[in-house]
């Protein structure tokens, strides 16, 4: 059965205070690995899809990087507005249940001034 | 902004009743997926509508049901409701033969 570990639970960072958030895995055959942003009672804001690993892709000051056993989420310089809870799924080929997403908790990221 | 909808927003019921909640995808995507997440967790994968039939489920009851239409909006069902199906309910749209999948703003349902 896949499985999706993040950790820390939650972070406090200062401005401009780099970090990185983890997402442990364990599947069967991964199809792909995702990052969300989620805010308080909203629905999830895709971030990256990484497939392979190796893979890195960048956004902004969000960077992710994908193991075989694990990705990373890298926050260089954060700002206040970055605050947000971050999620990761993974989705599998040999899932029975096509292409639903394999969700972690989260890493609820506070970022203050 | 992704393009998903849902409605309503927030909905308030009672043990024992039923609810239906609506999904409008993003132009395009011809598959849709549902799921519930309860406060402070990740979202969990109810099921996934493919050319208006079900072609993956996970682990919840029969009394969660759907429906998809041609045009791709969509709609979730619950039967008999308890307290614990009180959460915030995520509709996702994609492409076919694309992993990708783009989030509605949800709706939050409470079982009082």
């Amino acid at each position: 059965e896949d499985q999706v570990t993040q950790s820390p639970e939650a972070l406090r960072l200062q401005e401009g205070e780099s970090s990185s958030l983890n997402c442990s895995y364990t599947v069967s055959g991964l199809r792909g690995l995702f990052w969300y942003r989620q805010d308080p009672g909203k629905g999830p804001e895709f971030l990256f899809t990484l497939y392979s690993a190796g893979e890195e892709k960048e956004k902004e000051r969000l960077k992710a990087t994908l193991t075989k056993k694990e990705s990373f989420l890298h926050i260089t310089a954060p700002k206040p507005e970055d605050s947000a809870t971050y999620l990761c799924a993974v989705q599998s080929h040999t899932s029975n249940s096509g292409y639903a997403l394999n969700f972690g908790k989260g890493t609820s990221l506070l970022v203050t001034p | 902004e992704t393009g998903v909808t849902q409605s309503p927003t927030h909905l308030i019921k009672t043990r024992g009743q039923q609810v239906t909640l609506r999904c409008s995808s993003q132009s395009g995507h011809n598959t849709v997926s549902w799921y519930q997440q309860a406060l402070g967790q990740g979202p969990q994968f109810i099921f996934q509508y493919y050319r208006e039939e079900e072609n993956g489920r996970g682990n919840f009851p029969p009394r969660f049901s759907g429906l998809q239409f041609p045009n791709y909006s969509s709609e979730l069902n619950v039967n008999a409701l308890e307290l614990d199906d009180s959460a915030l309910y995520l509709c996702a749209s994609r492409k076919a033969g694309e992993e990708t999948q783009y989030f509605g703003p949800g709706t939050r349902l409470l079982v009082l």
